[in-house]
């Protein structure tokens, strides 16, 4: 049963600080997407990567947020320095980008972080 | 704009009909979207409708589509405890590549 995968799962963290959040795509699947969630905005994508090369990153705070993928089976989303506003769950989710229905993407269970 | 429209709570009995409403924008989307998803889990897609289609119905579920009023419904025959979660419409826009744009969300809760 091929799942995303995100780590850590929870980050409580103090403002200033660097946080590191990991995604491992599906196998096979060429596109990542990195998703911020929070009860006041909604869900708004953060960056896509298609072929390990970043497609959209225009939702991202260019400042302080930074994602990269070194390798097809590694996503990462950097914050730095993390501020209590950065407090949401972030989602990574993978797919296939062929204009399809198998454009479907599947998302990973998320990373809840909280900036005290 | 982009936006996709939802309205963001709705509450039914157990083994009535839930009908969750949406309106999207672009009107060449080629695939419309319905994502399930259930407290503390990422989205899960539900089912999808292609463009050339007015409706689909897969079990419990039924999409209709309206593409004159660019109006997206999906209807959840007897509703179960277990259908409560946040139910996302999403459309898919043409930028630089098919982008999916994601609603704000529909949380269903399922009165017992």
């Amino acid at each position: 049963d091929a799942r995303v995968t995100q780590t850590p799962r929870h980050k409580v963290t103090e403002m200033g600080q660097e946080v590191t959040m990991r995604c491992q795509p599906i196998l096979g699947h060429n596109t990542v997407f990195w998703y911020r969630q929070t009860m006041m905005q909604g869900l708004e994508l953060l960056a896509y990567f298609r072929n390990r090369a970043p497609l959209d990153d225009s939702g991202m705070p260019k400042d302080r947020f930074s994602a990269e993928m070194p390798d097809a089976t590694l996503a990462t989303l950097k914050i730095q320095p993390s501020e209590p506003r950065d407090s949401a769950v972030y989602f990574c989710a993978s797919g296939l980008a062929s204009g399809g229905p198998s454009d479907t993407q599947y998302f990973g269970p998320g990373t809840r972080l909280t900036v005290l | 704009g982009e936006d996709v429209e939802q309205s963001l709570f709705l509450s039914v009995r157990e083994g009535d009909s839930s009908v969750i409403n949406c309106t999207y924008t672009d009107s060449s989307s080629t695939y419309l979207y319905w994502y399930k998803q259930e407290p503390g889990a990422g989205l899960q897609l539900l089912t999808y409708i292609f463009s050339n289609m007015d409706m689909k119905q897969d079990q419990r579920l039924t999409v209709l589509l309206n593409k004159k009023d660019k109006h997206l419904s999906l209807r959840i025959a007897d509703t179960q405890t277990g259908d409560s979660a946040i139910y996302f419409c999403a459309e898919i826009v043409k930028t630089s590549y098919d982008k999916v744009i994601f609603g704000p969300g529909t949380s269903l809760s399922v009165i017992p």
